[in-house]
């Protein structure tokens, strides 16, 4: 069965380093995300991508954070400057198209900034 | 954002008995909602869905049930199985096409154990 997959596992920077974090969509899926969850909060969504532009993107995706689709497969999000409460889970999910089809999530990445 | 509430942070079942995790929601623009199971260090993993032109909706142990006027929503385990112990999620959106289309708002989870 098709997967989204999520690379690194876990990734620990130092605050002020970039770091990217990186997604593979299922392969037939259109639309992309990121959510992200600090520990002992709740699944946030941060932004939404379709068509290779943002269609949505919360209060937390200042312009420290970026997303890219650079090859067709991949789907990043960047990290300019990290600081010490980005450390959170991380979450890219996908979905084909159409109303009401399901968003498949990846198995995250933890992100660690010291 | 409290839009979508689970005001149970756990439940313990035994197995072969029914486990029922609830949900709240305030944003009467939601349309479309959606059950996650989640175990530590893995990603949200889809279980059930329901829109809301429908008040059930079934998949072999699991069926969910939406009450639109309470703005209510709930999961029903039948039976529960030790392996069903996980997280659950919450999660609504809107299904009509929008600028918020497919951004998920999601419930702080309820801890579910069953045990044998």
């Amino acid at each position: 069965e098709p997967e989204v997959t999520q690379t690194p596992s876990h990734q620990v920077t130092q605050m002020g380093q970039e770091v990217i974090l990186r997604c593979v969509p299922i392969s037939n899926h259109l639309y992309f995300y990121w959510y992200r969850q600090i520990l002992g909060q709740k699944v946030e969504f941060l932004v939404s991508f379709y068509n290779n532009e943002i269609s949505e993107k919360s209060e937390i995706f200042d312009d420290q954070f970026s997303v890219e689709r650079p090859d067709g497969s991949n789907f990043t999000l960047k990290i300019r400057s990290t600081k010490l409460e980005d450390s959170a889970m991380y979450f890219c999910a996908s979905q084909t198209s159409g109303v009401g089809d399901t968003q498949y999530f990846g198995p995250g990445t933890r992100l660690t900034v010291l | 954002d409290q839009q979508v509430k689970q005001n149970s942070p756990s439940l313990s079942v035994q197995e072969g008995r029914i486990s029922i995790l609830n949900c709240d929601y305030t944003n009467s623009m939601f349309d479309y909602f959606l059950w996650y199971k989640k175990y530590p260090a893995e990603g949200p993993t889809f279980l059930i869905s329901i829109s809301s032109i429908k008040d059930k909706n079934e998949d072999g142990r699991f069926t969910v049930f939406l009450n639109k006027s309470a703005k209510h929503l709930s999961l029903h385990i039948v039976p529960s199985q030790p392996g069903d112990s996980a997280v659950y999620f919450c999660a609504a959106s809107l299904l009509i096409w929008s600028t918020s289309y497919g951004k998920l708002t999601f419930g702080q989870g309820t801890i579910l154990t069953v045990h044998p």
